[in-house]
């Protein structure tokens, strides 16, 4: 069964950049049918979409958070990362990887596979 | 964006209660396959109950139901178990960027 695993720094520093990775397992990234993507959760607040990426780079993103926002994914090594620039405290929250199943042509998608998350507190 | 609006935002309900969770759309999603909802537990990853408004997912159980269309989309749950008081969260992948709701809570009465 496929599994994702978030893994990223602990604690960051008030304008510097946030760098998460999410290991899948059970499956792989490369995959014509899914895309990846990044959800966080702000303490006690609701969900938040970060931006989603293909295993070929195509990406689709947040307006909210696209100019401080890089996605990639490494086929070889079956993860994909998230690297957010320029964080404050606003950015505290737990960070999910979720896998998206998505229905070809311009078809719906949904989130169908999460990691436990991982929290990352922006604090100086 | 198209916003996600959920009532209520929390409700006491029994194990045996019918639950009923609604979600509006800020415009409308002419092809209703375009909103799923997932179940929150503390502490834990959310996970989808529904995928494109009515389909259940996998392993979810079937007193799990969805229907909607247009602007309006409700979660039920036909008799409620201890194990489903959670948080309920709908979703659009209609447009991009994708929303939820903010989240219903079912909590024990």
């Amino acid at each position: 069964q496929l599994q994702l695993q978030e893994s990223g720094p602990g604690p960051v520093k008030p304008s510097e950049t946030l760098s998460l990775m999410c290991s899948v397992s059970g499956g792989s990234v490369r995959s014509d049918n899914h895309y990846w993507a990044w959800i966080r959760q702000p303490p006690g607040k609701g969900l938040e979409w970060i931006g989603s990426i293909s295993y070929n780079g195509n990406t689709y993103d947040s307006p909210f958070l696209k100019s401080r926002v890089t996605m990639s994914v490494d086929t070889t090594e079956n993860h994909f990362s998230l690297r957010l620039r320029s964080v404050t405290a606003a950015d505290t929250a737990v960070y999910y990887c979720a896998r998206v199943t998505v229905q070809y042509p311009a078809g719906p998608d949904w989130f169908d596979r999460w990691g436990q998350g991982t929290l990352v507190t922006v604090t100086s | 964006d198209i916003q996600m609006t959920q009532s209520p935002s929390s409700l006491s309900a029994s194990v045996g209660d019918r639950v009923t969770i609604t979600c509006r759309a800020s415009q409308t999603i002419i092809i209703t396959k375009y909103v799923n909802w997932y179940q929150q537990r503390p502490g834990k990853a959310p996970k989808l109950l529904i995928y494109g408004a009515s389909n259940l997912q996998t392993g979810v159980p079937s007193r799990f139901s969805g229907t909607g269309s247009g602007t309006d989309f409700t979660l039920s749950i036909s008799s409620l178990q201890p194990e489903d008081f959670a948080t309920y969260y709908c979703q659009q992948s209609y447009s991009t960027p994708r929303t939820f709701g903010h989240g219903t809570k079912v909590e024990v009465k």
